[in-house]
């Protein structure tokens, strides 16, 4: 059972083109992480959630927490080729021991 | 710091054989995880470990079993390797309970034939 259900699976772009990743589930999460993870490397974290309607940005990147801390978005703006890469939401539960993530959504983008 | 480290990087194991994954990092972090990742699909969790002498099952434990006897080494070990136990398996680290950050290793790609 996939509890983080992420759309699109890929998503190719021209460079600066804007982009929106979604990441949705039935289930309620204490917090929720965005990873991003090249070729032949581990994810690294990107960005930490908690509050439901949070909002974060991080340079071209914004990141939203839905209200009911359900689901959660990830919109690029104006993409570059260096933010080429397989994007990965996460859920924590509780104490945030463990995570569940999301089955990724593969970015190109073109030069 | 080195972060964390994972050897090998690359395996070819036949149906049946066994072999360890080997994990160490150099944070002092408490918590420690294994997890494996199919092509193009998102990573799930195999083992974890909260500290020295303590482990517990993740979402996909069996075929896998874990030991952790000291904070920095946390090795997966498969005992009859069966072809679906191919796929790309990153260890993980953090410093304790709560929201941080989980390090990832490089990765160790294995292939069951």
């Amino acid at each position: 059972t996939q509890l983080l259900e992420q759309s699109p699976q890929f998503l190719s772009i021209q460079e600066g083109e804007n982009l929106t990743v979604y990441c949705n589930s039935s289930s309620v999460f204490s917090s929720l992480q965005w990873y991003r993870q090249e070729p032949g490397e581990g994810p690294v974290l990107l960005v930490t959630v908690v509050t439901g309607g949070e909002v974060k940005k991080l340079k071209r990147l914004t990141f939203q927490f839905g209200d009911a801390r359900k689901d959660s978005s990830l919109h690029i703006t104006a993409a570059q080729p260096g933010d080429t890469g397989l994007y990965l939401c996460a859920g924590a539960r509780a104490a945030g021991n463990k995570l569940t993530f999301g089955g990724g959504t593969r970015v190109l983008v073109k030069p | 710091n080195a972060g964390v480290t994972q050897t090998p990087k690359f395996r070819i194991l036949k149906i049946g054989q066994s072999m360890t994954l080997q994990c160490t990092q150099d944070m002092n972090h408490n918590y420690m995880y294994w997890y494996r990742q199919d092509p193009g699909m998102g990573l799930k969790l195999i083992y974890y470990s909260v500290g020295a002498g303590i482990t517990d099952k993740g979402e996909v434990p069996n075929g896998y079993n874990v030991s952790r006897s000291t904070t920095e080494d946390f090795p997966l070990r498969l005992e009859l390797a069966a072809p679906s136990q191919t796929s790309v398996y990153f260890c993980a680290s953090k410093p304790g309970q709560g929201l941080n950050e989980q390090f990832f290793g490089p990765g160790t790609r294995l292939t069951v034939l």
